[in-house]
């Protein structure tokens, strides 16, 4: 079955720490897309990135970045130098086809990040 | 820029009485979503439509129904509300899978959400 697992429930870190967000799937697919959202106090989901199952290489983007490995079906997420703008709810997603050929999205829990001053 | 926009941010019923919750999108997306968010448990789909007229069941459709009369509109309607379904409620669109050797497929854009509570 389909699965998203974010075991952190909640970090706190002081600001200009380091912080890794956990992300382990499952999936029956052997082609899959992989996406990472913030969501912060205001409530609106931003999207931050898509990873396909592909392509393995790590991902970087100013102070975020990304380890997507398929050996041990994680793809966690690393912010460096925290800042207090970061704090906010973090999901992973997973691609899910359906039988009917569309496709739908499997959301794992959320990880709350506080990033203190 | 993408806009996905929500008739309410906020909303309060009584038990028993019909809800509607409008999601309108502006980029001629195929897909769009209806998720409600609750503490601990995440985003858990409720329905979805892949193009006018068309839906499918996500997760959780019980006690719901949805309506896509026209492409950028996407309804879900509570037909009797309850007070278990209190609840922030979000709406996403996305372009469908792309086709080829590799589909792609493509991250969703989400409205701000409307917060329902229901007495």
């Amino acid at each position: 079955a389909q699965k998203v697992t974010q075991a952190q429930t909640e970090i706190s870190v002081v600001e200009k720490e380091d912080v890794t967000l956990d992300c382990v799937y499952e999936t029956r697919d052997t082609t899959y897309y992989l996406f990472w959202y913030k969501q912060p106090p205001s409530g609106e989901l931003v999207f931050l990135i898509r990873r396909n199952s592909f392509d393995e290489q790590n991902e970087i983007s100013g102070r975020y970045s990304w380890n997507f490995q398929k050996s041990t079906s994680s793809f966690n997420f690393t912010i460096t130098a925290s800042q207090v703008v970061d704090s906010a709810v973090y999901f992973c997603a997973l691609s899910d086809p359906t039988t009917s050929g569309t496709y739908k999205y499997i959301f794992g829990t959320g990880t709350r990040l506080k990033v203190l001053a | 820029d993408v806009k996905v926009t929500q008739s309410s941010r906020y909303l309060v019923k009584r038990t028993g009485e019909k809800v509607f919750l409008e999601c309108v999108q502006d980029m001629d997306h195929e897909n769009m979503f209806w998720y409600r968010q609750d503490p601990g448990l995440g985003l858990r789909l409720i329905y979805f439509s892949y193009d006018v007229k068309m839906k499918e069941k996500g997760d959780i459709p019980e006690g719901y129904s949805v309506s896509r009369e026209k492409k950028e509109r996407f309804s879900l309607i509570l037909e009797s509300a309850s007070t278990n379904q209190t609840s922030m409620y979000l709406c996403a669109s996305s372009l469908p899978r792309s086709g080829g050797g590799l589909k792609t497929y493509n991250e969703q854009f989400f409205g701000p959400g409307t917060r329902l509570t229901v007495l």
